[in-house]
């Protein structure tokens, strides 16, 4: 069974760009999380999608943004880059949509660095 | 504002000895906390999960101990092998919300 897949793996922009980030969820999951890793700070919460919905969105500024396909791929968009936005981001799906109900699989990130 | 702290930033055992990581947390609505462990270029892995019911809970050399009382979980490592050398997460979630808050992360390194 593949895992969940992120691409691009590296990217490299400058500030006031946007990306987009891609992700492929383990087959059969319909929930997709995205979370931001940078050092000192651990992983942070960026949104949360289910079916095609938003379901929770973390403390990001409005240039952080999400969706979801019919098919559970996800992808985000960050807006204007700023340096600050050099990061780890990482996607992880679960099969219920349920924390209780299992852990979340994570992918391997794609690292964003902002020059 | 940390929701989940793991206020070791690092940490250097003997290979065999124990590894005892510690986590604390000020949310009191979480019931339901996991480790995971991450290798450098990988995802985080879920390695272990406690639910708040329970103040234990065990999986071959790994077990997660939960304090509610004191807001504080370990997860002991017994015995610590050279490729239990990795970054591990702290993370607490509460019924419903569909995320998880993790801690910064403690970077365990075994040695021979």
């Amino acid at each position: 069974k593949a895992g969940v897949t992120q691409t691009p793996r590296y990217l490299i922009k400058t500030r006031g760009q946007q990306v987009t980030l891609s992700c492929s969820p383990i087959s059969g999951h319909r929930s997709v999380s995205w979370y931001q890793q940078t050092p000192g700070q651990g992983l942070q919460f960026l949104f949360e999608y289910f079916s095609e919905t938003q379901r929770n969105k973390g403390n990001f500024p409005g240039r952080f943004s999400g969706r979801q396909f019919s098919n559970s791929r996800s992808e985000m968009n960050v807006s204007t880059l700023e340096l600050g936005d050099s990061a780890l981001y990482l996607c992880a799906s679960s099969a219920q949509g349920s924390l209780l109900s299992g852990e979340l699989f994570f992918g391997e990130g794609s690292r964003l660095t902002v020059l | 504002d940390q929701q989940v702290k793991q206020n070791s930033p690092s940490l250097s055992v003997q290979e065999g000895r124990i590894s005892i990581l510690n986590c604390d947390y000020t949310n009191s609505m979480f019931d339901y906390f996991l480790w995971y462990k991450k290798y450098p270029a990988e995802g985080p892995t879920f390695l272990i999960s406690i639910s708040s019911i329970k103040d234990k809970n065990e999986d071959g050399r790994f077990t997660v101990f939960l304090n509610k009382s004191a807001k504080h979980l370990s997860l002991h490592i017994v015995p610590s092998q050279p490729g239990d050398s990795a970054v591990y997460f702290c993370a607490a979630s509460s019924q419903g919300a569909q995320k998880l808050v993790f801690g910064q992360g403690t970077r365990l390194t075994i040695n021979p």
